[in-house]
């Protein structure tokens, strides 16, 4: 069963204070990890798609990295508008959920204060 | 381009009662999901379809129906709503099965 866990559950920083947000992953044959950002009472807005182990990707502050067992989520210099909570997914080549399913982690809430 | 629109965005029903929550997508995607997001729980795949005429189950299927009779829409059905239904539901799309563009949601409570 593929599973994913997110750590922290929950963040606070200050602006411009760097950090990282994980997700470990267990699956059986990685089809793709992705990285969405969701706003309260919105629906997620997807962000990356890693494919595979040693694959980084970024986009303004945000860069994402992957290794076999886990990937991280670096926010660089953040501001308050980069509050959100960050989900991370993984697909499975052979999801029991079907080879559509995405298995998501539960999030972790990040909060920048000014 | 609207993406995937989801209505209607609020729902209070009363249990027993069944309804219809709607998706349509205007991307030629061919890949359609539905998912709940529940409190503590993170979201689940409740049913798919990778193309018209197609459907699978997810996760937690149990208590709903779907249909793909057209590639731009992806009803979900709720046979006969119980409060365990109380939930965020979320419409997805992709192409190629990556990349998902999610709905707003439809906020749905179960009486």
């Amino acid at each position: 069963e593929d599973q994913v866990t997110q750590s922290p559950e929950a963040l606070r920083l200050q602006e411009g204070e760097s950090s990282s947000l994980n997700c470990s992953y267990t699956v059986s044959g990685l089809r793709g990890l992705f990285w969405y950002r969701q706003d309260p009472g919105k629906g997620p807005e997807f962000l990356f798609t890693l494919y595979s182990a040693g694959e980084e990707k970024e986009k303004e502050r945000l860069k994402a990295t992957l290794t076999k067992k886990e990937s991280f989520l670096h926010i660089t210099a953040p501001k308050p508008e980069d509050s959100a909570t960050y989900l991370c997914a993984v697909q499975s080549l052979y999801s029991g959920g079907g080879a559509d399913g995405l298995t998501f982690g539960k999030g972790t809430h990040l909060i920048i204060q000014p | 381009n609207a993406g995937v629109t989801q209505t209607p965005k609020f729902q209070v029903l009363k249990t027993g009662q069944s309804m219809t929550l709607q998706c349509a997508q205007d991307m030629n995607h061919e890949y359609m999901s539905w998912y709940r997001q529940d409190p503590g729980m993170g979201l689940r795949l409740i049913h798919y379809s990778v193309g018209a005429g197609i459907t699978d189950q997810g996760e937690v299927p149990n208590g709903y129906n779907v249909s793909r009779s057209t590639t731009e829409d992806f009803p979900l059905r709720l046979l006969s709503a119980a409060p365990s239904q109380t939930s965020v539901y979320f419409c997805a799309s992709s192409r190629g099965g990556l990349g998902y563009t999610f709905g707003s949601g439809t906020r749905l409570t179960v009486v």
